[in-house]
């Protein structure tokens, strides 16, 4: 069935650092992916999104890139700071609305 | 603040037991969407509405149901309580039925005993 995957399911960065999360998904039918950050007791936010047109988008800080080829994309975030910590998830739009999410990566900025 | 409102916040509840939960979209978004997350999980896609009909289906068990109002704000609706039902249940809105960030309301936090 459709999944979404991640590499690392935690990652420690120090503060100033760029960070990188992975992500890899199993449709090559999806053409919409989007990245969300939950911070504790909180719903998910958008970050930023990428179609299936486009290889690379750029963000304040942050970065995707998407590799059709090998079916991964990435999050960069440059400069990591301490409210950066949070679980970042990757998500793919797949059948029309469906939109499936990963497992999460938790990010911990150390000071 | 997204603009999604999730009613209860917290719910304590026995095996058993069936309980609603209630989410006011965004004032505009057509299309709701219902999540839920366990302990160190992700995200688990259940079931969206759009304009009152159900447009897609994730793994919902068939003790769940859902419905989507006139008024667009949606209820989903829990069954034959079990231990592992315990979990956070977000609502989620959108604008658009094809793509599109989602807005995330803060989660229904149950907890079946």
């Amino acid at each position: 069935g459709e999944s979404v995957g991640l590499h690392l399911p935690t990652l420690s960065v120090q503060e100033g650092d760029n960070s990188i999360i992975n992500c890899a998904y199993s449709n090559s039918a999806s053409d919409y992916f989007i990245w969300y950050k939950q911070e504790s007791g909180k719903g998910p936010q958008f970050i930023i999104d990428i179609r299936s047109n486009m290889d690379k988008r750029q963000g304040q800080r942050v970065t995707v890139l998407l590799n059709k080829t090998v079916k991964h994309l990435s999050l960069q975030i440059a400069a990591t700071q301490p409210g950066d910590s949070a679980v970042y998830f990757c998500a793919e739009q797949t059948s029309y609305d469906k939109v499936i999410f990963g497992p999460g990566t938790s990010l911990s900025v150390i000071p | 603040d997204s603009g999604v409102t999730q009613t209860p916040k917290h719910l304590i509840t026995a095996t058993g037991q069936r309980v609603t939960l209630r989410c006011s979209p965004r004032s505009g978004d057509l299309s709701v969407y219902w999540y839920q997350q366990s302990l160190d999980q992700g995200l688990q896609f259940l079931i969206q509405y759009y304009n009152g009909e159900e447009r897609a289906k994730g793994n919902i068990l068939e003790r769940f149901s859902a419905q989507q109002f006139p008024d667009l704000h949606s209820e989903l609706n829990l069954s034959s309580l079990e231990l592992g039902d315990s979990a956070l249940y977000f609502c989620a809105s959108s604008v658009p039925p094809l793509g599109g960030e989602l807005f995330f309301g803060e989660g229904s936090r149950l907890t079946v005993l």
